[in-house]
Order: C-alpha cells, then sequence, then structure tokens
C-alpha cells in the first residue's frame, strides 16, 4: 500500500531560524500522486497549508514552500525563517490519483517547536 | 474553525455504547470519518458522498456510521475497546471523488476508553 515517511519529531528551532521537515513517499498503486502538507495548531483541527499535483512543481503559502520531487520521491517542507506561530504539527500526506473514491494517506506527523 | 462542528470534544467511557456527531456548514457533498491513535497518522475509516457510503476501510463492526443528510455524520460505537481510544476527526470535500481535493477538518473528538 502507500506509505509517507516524514522527519521524526519533536523539532525546536529557534525562531527566524531555517526549517526543512522531510517526507519521503512510496505509490504502490499510482505513478504520480498528488502531495499535500496539512498543519494542526494547538487547540484546532487539521488544515491544508499546501498541495502540489504535478511532478516538478513548487508549492507555496505562509513563508512555507515544498517541491514534489519524482525522482526522489519527496516533498520535503521548507521555511527560510519560522516565527513562534508556526509552532504546530505538520503532516505530509499522498492523494490517490485517478479520480475515484479520494483517500489520503498520512505520516505521522512532526511536531515543531519555534522558541523566541 | 466554526465550518466544522464535532461533539463531544472530549469522552471517556467504559464498555458503553457512544455516538460521536459531526455537522459541516460549507456545503460540501462528502463527509470522512478518520481516527488518529497515539503516534499513528490520521487513517481513513469512512467515507460518504450525498449521503452514500462509497469507502469502507477495514474497521471493526462495532464501528457504523451513518449520515442522515449531507451535511451530517454520525459516528455510533458500541462495547467500546481500549484500542479505540484515539481521537476521531470528521472532514468533509467537495466531492469527494477527486485525489487532488482539499479536505476540511473538525476539531476532533478524543475518546479515552477506561
Amino acid at each position: 500500500g502507500d506509505s509517507v515517511t516524514q522527519t521524526e519529531g519533536p523539532v525546536t528551532v529557534s525562531e527566524s531560524e531555517s526549517l526543512i521537515i522531510n517526507c519521503t513517499y512510496s505509490a504502490t498503486s499510482i505513478a504520480y500522486p498528488n502531495l499535500f502538507w496539512y498543519v494542526r495548531y494547538p487547540g484546532e483541527g487539521l488544515q491544508l497549508l499546501l498541495k502540489v499535483i504535478t511532478a516538478g512543481q513548487k508549492g507555496s503559502s505562509r513563508g512555507f514552500e515544498a517541491t514534489y520531487n519524482k525522482e526522489t520521491t519527496s516533498f520535503h517542507l521548507q521555511k527560510a525563517s519560522v516565527q513562534e506561530s508556526d509552532s504546530a504539527v505538520y503532516y505530509c500526506a499522498l492523494g490517490d490519483s485517478g479520480g475515484s473514491n479520494a483517500k489520503l494517506t498520512f505520516g505521522k506527523g512532526t511536531k515543531l517547536s519555534v522558541k523566541s | 474553525n466554526t465550518k466544522i462542528t464535532q461533539s463531544p470534544r472530549y469522552l471517556i467511557l467504559g464498555r458503553a455504547n457512544k455516538s460521536l456527531e459531526c455537522e459541516q456548514h460549507l456545503g460540501h457533498n462528502a463527509m470522512y470519518w478518520y481516527k488518529q491513535s497515539a503516534e499513528k497518522p490520521p487513517e481513513l475509516m469512512f467515507l460518504y458522498n450525498l449521503k452514500q457510503l462509497i469507502r469502507n476501510e477495514t474497521v471493526p463492526s462495532r464501528f457504523i456510521p451513518e449520515c442522515p443528510d449531507s451535511s451530517k455524520l454520525l459516528l455510533h460505537i458500541s462495547a467500546v475497546d481500549p484500542e479505540d481510544s484515539a481521537v476521531y476527526f470528521c472532514a468533509s470535500s467537495q466531492e469527494g471523488r477527486l485525489s487532488n481535493e482539499r479536505l476540511f477538518f473538525g476539531h476532533g473528538t478524543k475518546l479515552s476508553v477506561l
């Protein structure tokens, strides 16, 4: 089956430092899955941070970026300068492509703490 | 996020029956139940589209979903087991059939089984 592996947390970074959370995927049923980063802020539900559906493309949102690399089957999340408000749990996920019965397969999540 | 509401937020049970409720105010056609156990990723349990159950993952029979209308989703649990301790997330999306859709999640119901 499909699977997603991401950086084990917790990750602690100082404010204004750079961040990278690694994500690699294995998609056994589809060649080019859709890739997502979801984020869960304290006390809230999961929400979409960014998505990329075309291999080779980059997605960005709120200063975060991720590039869909089909050669390395990776979708690492990066930010040049983190803020305390970025403290959250980040989930990498892949979606079936093919158009029927949409399903997301999530990674375990990476808890990020940004200290001031 | 008040667009998808779940109740209750916290639930502590012995071996009892209980129902989790979810309602979305986004006009979406698809609704989902996801389960997230400790140290594990969220995992899909059920997917409804236009009130029809179209995806039913391998889930114990004590979990019974119900979709009385396209904006409401229930999860009935009978005789809970300790392995059911988890956070249960409700989600919705526009169609539920397209793999690039954005999902909107509720806050979750944290179930603790004694």
